[in-house]
């Protein structure tokens, strides 16, 4: 029942940032939009999450529109390393479920 | 600070058996949940526990179970293994209020033969 929609892959040359789209249109008030990352057999990595404003931390960048029916995130300086499944997530604060959808897959080239 | 511990990496058993798998939080976390991750399923939640109760259940059979200890580690119980039971067994704890951001372990892969 994931409420987002991600392309299934992309590609990306390591140095140069990486942009990840993630729609949710249906999206209620109340809701977070919130990013993980799961490299290869390992567990899910948190990355990010906002309400409206625009985030920033040590990893990424998190843009949302301001119909907040999509956003996007940005891995400002990709590295081999950021090779993953990137997942956008939205939900209520308050839900203590994540509700994993297939996500991207992102390729970090050299 | 330690991350999510659980234990152990890996387990093979067999159709029929049961299996534990455990789970320590980050220190502070009172929250735990547990995850079921298959390539043909995906991730998905199991339940989730806080101070010792379970407030969150999935859509999974009564043979998948739970429990959470006094000091905020969990165990999860699968009896009466199936082959559909292999798969990467995630925990995350939670600061609930933190805007409930779940920090992830490394997992458990349990093979059924």
């Amino acid at each position: 029942d994931a409420k987002t929609t991600q392309p299934p892959s992309m590609d990306c040359a390591e140095g140069r940032a990486a942009n990840l789209p993630c729609n949710h249109s249906t999206i209620s008030g109340n809701e977070y939009v919130y990013w993980y990352r799961q490299i290869h057999s390992q567990g899910p990595q948190y990355i990010i999450h906002g309400l409206k404003n625009n985030e920033t931390n040590e990893m990424a960048s998190l843009i949302i529109t301001e119909d907040r029916k999509s956003s996007t995130l940005i891995l400002p300086h990709a590295t081999l390393r950021d090779t993953a499944v990137y997942y956008c997530i939205v939900r209520v604060a308050s839900d203590y479920k994540l509700s994993f959808g297939a996500g991207t897959t992102v390729t970090v080239r050299a | 600070k330690a991350g999510v511990t659980q234990t152990p990496r890996y387990l093979i058993k067999t159709r029929g058996q049961q299996v534990t798998l455990s789970c320590s939080p980050i220190s502070g976390h009172r929250s735990v949940s547990w995850y079921q991750q298959t390539p043909g399923q995906g991730l998905q939640f199991l339940f989730e526990y806080f101070s010792e109760t379970q407030r969150n259940k999935g859509n999974f059979p009564g043979r998948f179970s739970g429990r959470q200890f006094s000091n905020s580690r969990s165990e999860m119980n699968v009896s009466t293994l199936e082959l559909g039971d292999s798969a990467l067994y995630l925990c995350a704890s939670s600061l609930r209020g933190d805007g409930n951001i779940q920090y992830f372990g490394a997992g458990t892969r349990l093979s059924v033969l």
